[in-house]
């Protein structure tokens, strides 16, 4: 399996909105509503954000939403703030057991 | 509360193997399916393969098909990922996490839920 593509890096200022892509196959993400999207700290573990496309665990920010439109994924973020500055990843179930994960995105709060 | 604990950093020359545990507490073990997955530095996440605690029926990605195994020892709720003929390509932080589907429900959802703190591998002569 090849990694979902996701931009480098984006970034925004303080309290806008910025859309991270995740862009896989009819494989993965266009065939499944089971991607999910991880925020990670440096030197720290990564944190669920969004699972099954649009649901968001209890404990996260409802300023983070997920979407789906045929082969891509996406990740929003509104109302940017400081701590959002981190590194994000989606990850997709890609059949017959196996998952893929993005190449990551460096968001950046200017 | 949920915790996975995993085993200290280790250091291995190259073509040794290494075991990774991850002990899981603060929930029924048998339950939820655990990943494992690896971050070389600076790169990004990448999944090695799963494995069910209730019955210890595994799956491996295909890059790792060869060279990992899991298992779990259900009286003291860990798993283990073992991993052998190491190269330098294999230093990478690896973590174990929770998938947040049961087992119950027999296809997991690939949506991590709780990691582990990760465990250091280091492979150099």
């Amino acid at each position: 399996q090849s990694a979902l593509t996701q931009p480098a890096s984006v970034s925004g200022s303080p309290g806008q909105s910025i859309t991270i892509s995740c862009t896989g196959t009819t494989s993965n993400v266009g065939n499944y509503n089971l991607v999910s999207w991880y925020q990670q700290y440096p030197g720290k573990a990564p944190k669920l954000v969004i699972s099954e496309v649009t649901k968001r665990p209890s404990e996260v920010s409802n300023r983070f939403s997920g979407s789906k439109s045929a082969n891509t994924a996406s990740l929003t973020i509104s109302g940017l703030q400081a701590e959002d500055e981190a590194d994000y990843y989606c990850c997709s179930y890609a059949g017959f057991s196996a998952g893929v994960f993005g190449t990551g995105t460096r968001v950046t709060v200017l | 509360q949920v915790q996975l604990v995993q085993s200290g950093a280790e250091v291995k020359k190259p073509g040794a193997s290494v075991k990774v545990s991850c002990e899981v507490s603060g929930y029924r073990f048998t339950d939820y399916y655990i990943h494992w997955l690896r971050q070389a530095p600076g790169q990004a996440l990448e999944s090695m393969g799963w494995i069910n605690p209730n019955n210890g029926h595994t799956y491996y990605g295909q890059k790792f098909r060869d060279r990992v195994t899991m298992t779990r020892v259900t009286s003291i709720s860990t798993v283990y990922m073992e991993m052998t003929r190491l190269t330098s390509d294999d230093t990478a932080l690896y973590y174990c996490a929770r998938d947040g589907a049961s087992v119950a429900i027999l296809s997991l959802h690939y949506a991590m839920d709780v990691w582990g703190q990760g465990t250091t591998v280091t492979v150099s002569s």
